[in-house]
């Protein structure tokens, strides 16, 4: 079975550090290009980070720029979003994604259960 | 930054009927979008890609059409699992941008 189940969210200061994983399982992870997507609560989506298969492309959303950084590990089949310097707007759901990719168009097809990011005092 | 707006916001409609809705692109995306359904507590699904494609498995009642900067997403005869909020996504052009969503509640 396909699969993507992230951890690592949790209650967290403002100005604090957290590191999301997203567990791939089920598909040749290192085939696939991958994001990270939140859902603030009651909210919309919002794009957060991506990264190409080989990582040779990493992409953030301005909110994410300077404070986050994606990563992955093929050995662990591993995606990960290191947040820093997180504020109370960071609060959200934060699901993992892989992309799909092919003449017809591109779309995020397998994503995550999501891992909940509290940030407050 | 491609802004994509949804309409309406919400749209109250009846099992069996049909459900047009629609989303605009702020400059032109091609056919660089895609459509994902949300139920409460779950994450997104997607739905279309590429404006019109069918994601596997997404039964034929739903349909994509559009390009450039107007999309459609159409509902033929809303069954009761087809309640729920649904968004447009563009990737056109970094960043990834999502509409605001459209809820399809029961009437």
């Amino acid at each position: 079975e396909v699969q993507l189940v992230e951890s690592g969210g949790g209650l967290v200061q403002p100005g604090g550090s957290l590191r999301l994983s997203c567990a791939a399982s089920g598909f040749t992870f290192s085939s696939y290009s991958m994001n990270w997507v939140r859902q603030a609560p009651g909210k919309g989506l919002e794009w957060v980070s991506y990264i190409s298969s080989s990582s040779s492309t990493i992409k953030y959303a301005d909110s994410a720029k300077g404070r986050f950084t994606i990563s992955r590990d093929k050995a662990k089949n591993s995606l990960y979003l290191q947040m820093n310097s997180l504020r109370d707007e960071d609060s959200a759901v934060y699901y993992c994604a892989r992309e799909y990719s092919s003449s017809s168009g591109k779309g995020l097809d397998v994503w995550g259960q999501g891992t909940t990011v509290t940030v407050s005092s | 930054e491609i802004v994509m707006t949804q309409s309406p916001a919400t749209l109250s409609a009846s099992p069996g009927e049909g459900a047009t809705l629609s989303c605009r692109a702020s400059q032109t995306i091609s056919s660089n979008l895609a459509w994902y359904q949300q139920k409460p507590g779950q994450a997104p699904r997607l739905l279309i890609y590429g404006a019109s494609t069918r994601a596997t498995g997404v039964p034929a009642r739903f349909s994509g059409s559009g390009s450039g900067t107007e999309f459609t997403l159409t509902i033929n005869s809303l069954q009761s699992e087809d309640f729920a909020v649904y968004y447009c996504q563009q990737y056109n052009n970094w960043p990834l941008t999502f509409g605001g969503g459209t809820k399809v509640e029961i009437k």
